[in-house]
């Protein structure tokens, strides 16, 4: 049962423009949203987050919007760099530490 | 601040064997989760260790099991292996685990079971 899910597994953006990526859940009893980061043979790098109690986060280049009631969470990325290319995967917090991960979106900033 | 460290890197078992998977946390933090990642599945969570108790698990059968030592360094071990346990097994630590602070990954095990 996928309760996080980030239904495109891929996307391709010109540098300089906006990436958008989604994430979409079904648990309302998450409280704490977070966005990853992973190159190949990399763990994942943390990137940026969001409590439930809010609804956008900003750092730099990356902003988190948290949509309650749609249940949805995206990160926009700009302006995007060929850097930025990597897989991002979404995560929610439930009870405790254990987080739920989506299976992550492919990005490709193109130069 | 040195980050979390994995060991080993690769390692190549054969099915009906067992391993035992290494996890040494950022320095301070208490709380350390295991994830199996696989093909198409994204990250699975395991379970997580908080001052030497398991304070959550996942789905997983009680082949995968993990301990936690009181410098928080913890260990995963999988028993009787199957070909279905090849994953890439990554360990992540955090402060608390209470409040809201991000997981810090490791580099993971690249795990393969012929």
């Amino acid at each position: 049962d996928q309760q996080v899910k980030q239904n495109s597994p891929s996307l391709s953006v010109q540098e300089g423009r906006i990436s958008i990526l989604n994430c979409d859940y079904t648990n309302s009893m998450f409280d704490y949203f977070l966005w990853y980061k992973k190159y190949p043979a990399e763990g994942p790098t943390f990137l940026i987050s969001i409590s439930s109690i809010k609804d956008k986060n900003e750092d730099g280049r990356f902003t988190v919007f948290l949509n309650k009631s749609a249940k949805h969470l995206s990160l926009h990325i700009v302006p995007s760099q060929p850097g930025d290319s990597a897989v991002y995967f979404c995560a929610a917090r439930l009870t405790g530490n254990q987080f739920y991960f989506g299976t992550g979106t492919s990005l490709t900033v193109i130069p | 601040k040195a980050g979390v460290t994995q060991t080993p890197r690769y390692l190549i078992k054969t099915r009906g064997q067992q391993v035992t998977l290494s996890c040494s946390p950022i320095s301070g933090h208490r709380s350390v989760s295991w994830y199996q990642q696989t093909p198409g599945q994204g990250l699975q969570f395991l379970f997580e260790y908080f001052s030497e108790t398991q304070r959550n698990k996942g789905n997983f059968p009680g082949r995968f099991s993990g301990r936690q030592f009181s410098n928080s360094r913890s260990e995963m071990n999988v028993s009787t292996l199957e070909l279905g346990d090849s994953a890439l097994y990554l360990c992540a630590s955090s402060l608390t685990g209470t409040v809201n602070s991000p997981l810090h990954f490791g580099n993971g095990t690249r795990l393969t079971v012929t």
